[in-house]
Formats: C-alpha cells, sequence, structure tokens
C-alpha cells in the first residue's frame, strides 16, 4: 500500500453525528486524493490536495470538508453524517511530477445509521 | 458524468482463456491507466499508457489505446484464478493530469 494507512478501517456512527477519518502516509508524496466507492459508481473523488494547507474539491464534496496541516496526513470530516454518506472511503497519493500512477490506501468503511 | 465507462460490467471466463476490457471515455486525455482492486483492498496500478502511445505490454497485460475512438482495451492473456478482481481504468485530461476519473470497473471472475 505504499506507505498509506487510514484510520479507522471500520466505523458505524448514526445520523448527525461528525465524523474524521485520517489518511497518513511515510512517502512525502505532495498530492493527496480522497474517493468514495459505491456500488454503480466506481470511484468519485471527493477532495484532493496538492501541497500543505493547499486543498480542492472534486466531484461529490458536498457535506464533506478537507485538511492538511502536515504532509503526511490528510484529514477528512464529514460535519454530520448523513446515510447517504455511507461508502467506502479511499486515500491515495500521487509523487509529484508524474506520471501521476496513483497509490491507495486499505479503505474506511464506514457506516451511517 | 465519469470519463471513464468499462464494458462489460462482468466477465466469467475459465482459468487459461483471455480476458479483455473495454473502456471508452469522453475527451482528450493525456495518459490513461488501468488499475485492479481485489475484494476489500485498495486499487493497485497495473499499466499507463500515453496518449501518444498505442500499445502497451506487461507481463500477461496488453493495452491498446485508440485516441480516435476515445477507447482503450485492456487484455490479460493465460489467466489464472488470483486475477479474479475487479479492473478499472482511469483517465485524466479534465482536471489536469493530477486529476483522474474512474470508471465503475469491470468485474472478472476466472473460474478453476
Amino acid at each position: 500500500d505504499a506507505g498509506i494507512t487510514q484510520s479507522p478501517r471500520h466505523k458505524v456512527t448514526e445520523t448527525g453525528t461528525p465524523v474524521t477519518l485520517r489518511c497518513h502516509q511515510t512517502e512525502n508524496h505532495r498530492y493527496m486524493y480522497w474517493y468514495r466507492q459505491d456500488p454503480g459508481h466506481g470511484l468519485r473523488l471527493i477532495h484532493y490536495s496538492y501541497g500543505v494547507k493547499d486543498t480542492d474539491k472534486g466531484e461529490v464534496s458536498d457535506g464533506y470538508s478537507v485538511s492538511r496541516s502536515k504532509t503526511e496526513d490528510f484529514l477528512l470530516t464529514l460535519e454530520s453524517a448523513t446515510s447517504s454518506q455511507t461508502s467506502v472511503y479511499f486515500c491515495a497519493t500521487v509523487v509529484a511530477g508524474g506520471p501521476y500512477e496513483q497509490y491507495f490506501g486499505p479503505g474506511t468503511r464506514l457506516t451511517v445509521t | 458524468s465519469q470519463q471513464g465507462e468499462e464494458d462489460p460490467q462482468a466477465l466469467s471466463i475459465q482459468e487459461g482463456e483471455n480476458a479483455t476490457m473495454n473502456c471508452s471515455y469522453k475527451t482528450s486525455i493525456n495518459n490513461l491507466q488501468w488499475y485492479r482492486q481485489n475484494s476489500g483492498r485498495g486499487l493497485v496500478h497495473l499499466i499507463l499508457i500515453r496518449s501518444n502511445e498505442r500499445e502497451k505490454h506487461s507481463g500477461r497485460l496488453r493495452v491498446t489505446l485508440d485516441t480516435s475512438k476515445k477507447s482503450s482495451s485492456l487484455l490479460i492473456t493465460a489467466s489464472r484464478a488470483a486475477d479474479t478482481a475487479s479492473y478499472f481504468c482511469a483517465t485524466d485530461g479534465v482536471g489536469g493530469a493530477q486529476k483522474l476519473v474512474f470508471g465503475q470497473g469491470t468485474r472478472l471472475t476466472i473460474n478453476p
């Protein structure tokens, strides 16, 4: 998994509660990404970061925020979890300079009840 | 809408046969990549083909790219049970080379 860890690996939470997922990488990669994977939709980009404190929105960013205060950590926060956010969340990194092959973490399975 | 679309959605073949998966996309690209995902795991990069390349090989994998048709194919030769997984194509271009858009994937099952 190219030095990428995600925590927690599994979480069950109730609707309306805040949730933070953590992605940690040890390779000093500049780019980091958060995706969600749902049946019938493949992987969809939520947010990505191109450096410390530099982030941008992806295809499905509503209801999510991110922060990157250190190169190695990229946090994904669901401010008020909803059942539609039940999904498997993957973090990925890319080495700057191309050719932009992405390395993925093991995923976090989140269930919102 | 998603950039890459795979076909078929599911494919089941006998061990030793060849498996072919197709990917179509909508806009100009710099690169097209293929990834594999085993059940319950993260995606693993298989191969990248640049827009100026037409064919690329890696072991038992052969990827072709036809930019005029905006399509790519992944061929796995002499399939093995361990090849059972989902396969995704991913394209860049619209949002820059650092941002990929993934297709919905092809679920490949290799029967012993």
